[in-house]
């Protein structure tokens, strides 16, 4: 089956950036998912690459390379509203989720 | 309209009752998804319905029993579950069920607990 990796915890101040890393296992890769989720909140889509790169939208950023079964996510000019999961997720032949990185963002 | 509705939003049950959770979507997505979430855990996929058809059954035990009446609804028929089936149930919905089509959407969830 499907391994993904990603840490389960990080802390960053407000206004700083923070870069959560992803690997998986390359075989039957149809595309990466990031979502965050809120306590108590269904997740809610951030990004999607099928193809190596970075992808930009606004303060967040998501970055994939196949070849290497690795991606990340970048937030920047982190905001309170930030604190959240951000759970990678594996597209084969259905989605398969990380365990999730809880983010805290503190003053 | 880009909401997947859930009702009910909390639901106990005993291990004896029949009840089912009920999912709605307008956003003319042809696959639906059951997901289940234990707390600080991430969703497991339980079932995927492609164009109403049953896509996807992963080895869920056989008291849970999906429903796709048509391309909006989807239910989850529960019976003589057990305590440790308490958690988040999620459905979702997308456009397709594979590709560039595959972004999930997530309804609000049920929040079901088994006494």
């Amino acid at each position: 089956g499907q391994n993904i990796d990603q840490p389960t915890e990080m802390t960053a101040t407000e206004g700083a950036i923070v870069q959560i890393n992803c690997t998986y296992q390359t075989s039957g890769f149809n595309g990466l998912f990031w979502y965050q989720q809120h306590a108590g909140e269904a997740p809610t889509f951030l990004s999607y690459n099928v193809l190596d790169g970075l992808e930009e939208k606004g303060r967040f950023s998501s970055f994939l390379s196949r070849s290497k079964g690795y991606s990340y996510l970048l937030l920047k000019e982190l905001q309170m509203k930030d604190s959240a999961s951000y759970l990678c997720a594996f597209a084969g032949n259905k989605l398969t989720f990380g365990g999730g990185t809880r983010v805290l963002v503190k003053p | 309209d880009t909401e997947v509705t859930q009702t009910p939003k909390h639901l106990v049950m005993g291990m004896t009752n029949k009840k089912s959770l009920k999912c709605e979507q307008h956003m003319g997505h042809r696959a639906m998804y059951w997901y289940k979430q234990k707390a600080k855990k991430p969703p497991e996929l339980m079932f995927v319905y492609s164009y109403e058809k049953l896509s996807i059954n992963e080895s869920v035990p056989s008291r849970f029993s999906p429903e796709c009446p048509n391309s909006s609804l989807l239910n989850l028929h529960l019976h003589a579950l057990q305590p440790e089936d308490s958690a988040l149930y999620l459905c979702a919905s997308s456009q397709d069920f594979q590709g560039p089509l595959f972004e999930q959407y997530f309804g609000p969830g049920t929040r079901l607990t088994v006494t």
